[in-house]
């Protein structure tokens, strides 16, 4: 069965320094993989998209980035945090079954930028 | 665009039903409805793929008129274990990738 992790699960960094998140997909091959992030008590904004190896589309201008070096690893990372990236940040898969196409979240990763 | 959810806001006694409503500006291919507890990861619940489709999960169903761009989500003697943030996912098909655009979330809370 397919799983997705994602690391650290609770980050608290200070304004200015990097970031790395990290999540991985296992069980199946060549995903679509997203990056979303949930700000306190607000809805899911997706960030990034990836349909495959280096190749990654943004879906917001921001102070972040994403990178996908092997199939099922995608990174969000930033050289600069600011306050306002502070959130809830969320990895997922597309699960492309008989059930029909939708998406898997990771369990997070809790960001506080301070 | 987002899809808009309504109510913002649902507070029930355990046994009690709720609708919980999304609705789209623009025209359809899927609607992704998901239950978030607080502080965890949203879990899938189901995905409706045609105009008219109907699908269950115990005692919660949930409809979608592609005609209207609407889905509707129906939870049936409410148990506390429904309580939680629901979020209805939009996808357009074609080459969106997969992509899924959720709507502002409905927080259900189930007293008993």
């Amino acid at each position: 069965s397919q799983t997705i992790h994602q690391w650290p699960a609770t980050l608290v960094q200070p304004v200015g320094s990097p970031l790395s998140l990290e999540c991985t997909v296992e069980g199946t091959s060549n995903p679509n993989l997203y990056w979303y992030r949930q700000a306190a008590g607000r809805g899911l904004q997706l960030l990034f998209y990836s349909i495959g190896i280096d190749q990654i589309s943004s879906e917001v201008p921001q102070n972040l980035s994403a990178s996908r070096p092997q199939d099922r690893q995608f990174i969000l990372s930033s050289k600069k945090l600011l306050l306002s990236d502070s959130g809830f940040y969320l990895c997922a898969w597309r699960s492309t079954g008989a059930t029909g196409n939708t998406i898997y979240f990771g369990e997070g990763s809790w960001l506080t930028v301070v | 665009q987002q899809p808009v959810q309504s109510p913002q806001a649902v507070i029930l006694r355990e046994g009690e039903d709720a609708v919980i409503n999304c609705s789209s500006s623009k025209a359809l291919y899927s609607v992704h409805w998901y239950r978030q507890k607080h502080g965890e990861a949203p879990v899938f619940l189901m995905i409706l793929l045609k105009g008219g489709e109907q699908k269950g999960h115990e005692k919660i169903s949930a409809s979608f008129n592609e005609k209207k761009q609407q889905s509707s989500l129906y939870l049936t003697a409410s148990q506390l274990s429904y309580s939680g943030t629901y979020f209805c996912g939009t996808g357009r098909g074609g080459t969106s990738y997969g992509k899924l655009t959720f709507g502002q979330g409905t927080i259900l809370t189930v007293h008993p």
